[in-house]
């Protein structure tokens, strides 16, 4: 059974372009969260997807933007990119939403903005 | 404003030593708490989490924590160290109210076991 995958695993973009990276859940799961962890920092919540929709949004600008597929997929959009937006971006899955749930984390898309 | 602090960097010990991993939070609600470990190059492993009642939580590879709603502590615990759990430990919050799966993460504790 495979993990939470995401792709790719580094990624180097220039000011200004725009990035996307995916994630694939664990099987079984339907619910996509996306994380920011910044180096020497821990994970800050980006947002969260359920049924296709943003249920929960951490305090990101509307530059981070993400989508979620019928097969529970996820995209994780980020426009307009500053070298500040260099980091580790962490998906995790779990099966349903609420706050004790167990979140299931990728290994991660390592972002360098030059 | 919501934090969670581990006020420790790092925490060495030496192997077959008890450790602990500091963890404050500031949460209001009786937040769900959970601690996460990261090994160079891979994800956040899931060690634990503490819902409700006994305030000792046993975890994955022998880790247990204790919570303390006094101290709004969540200290991660290990009776004997092994090199092998050398890694970077999170702990972590998640909020009850209003909340559908935020965590909310502390800096992170580096644990390095010497032989």
């Amino acid at each position: 059974d495979a993990g939470v995958t995401q792709s790719p695993t580094h990624l180097i973009k220039t000011r200004g372009q725009q990035v996307t990276l995916r994630c694939s859940p664990k099987s079984g799961h339907d619910t996509v969260s996306w994380y920011q962890q910044a180096l020497g920092q821990g994970p800050q919540f980006i947002f969260q997807y359920y049924e296709e929709e943003e249920r929960q949004r951490g305090n990101f600008p509307d530059r981070f933007s993400g989508h979620q597929f019928p097969n529970y997929s996820s995209e994780l959009n980020v426009n307009a990119l500053l070298l500040g937006d260099s980091a580790l971006y962490l998906c995790a899955s779990s099966f349903g939403r609420g706050p004790n749930t167990e979140a299931f984390f990728g290994q991660g898309t390592r972002l360098t903005v030059v | 404003a919501q934090s969670v602090a581990q006020p420790e960097d790092q925490v060495n010990v030496a192997e077959g030593n008890p450790l602990t991993v500091k963890c404050t939070y500031s949460v209001s609600g009786n937040p769900y708490l959970f601690w996460y470990v990261q090994y160079p190059n891979r994800g956040l492993q899931f060690l634990l989490k503490y819902i409700t009642g006994d305030n000792l939580v046993k975890g994955s590879y022998g880790f247990e924590a204790e919570f303390n709603k006094s101290q709004t502590s969540f200290h991660l615990k290990k009776p004997s160290a092994l090199v092998s759990d050398s890694a970077l430990y999170f702990c972590a919050v998640s909020p009850r109210s209003g909340n559908t799966g935020k965590l909310i993460f502390g800096q992170g504790t580096t644990l390095q076991v010497k032989p």
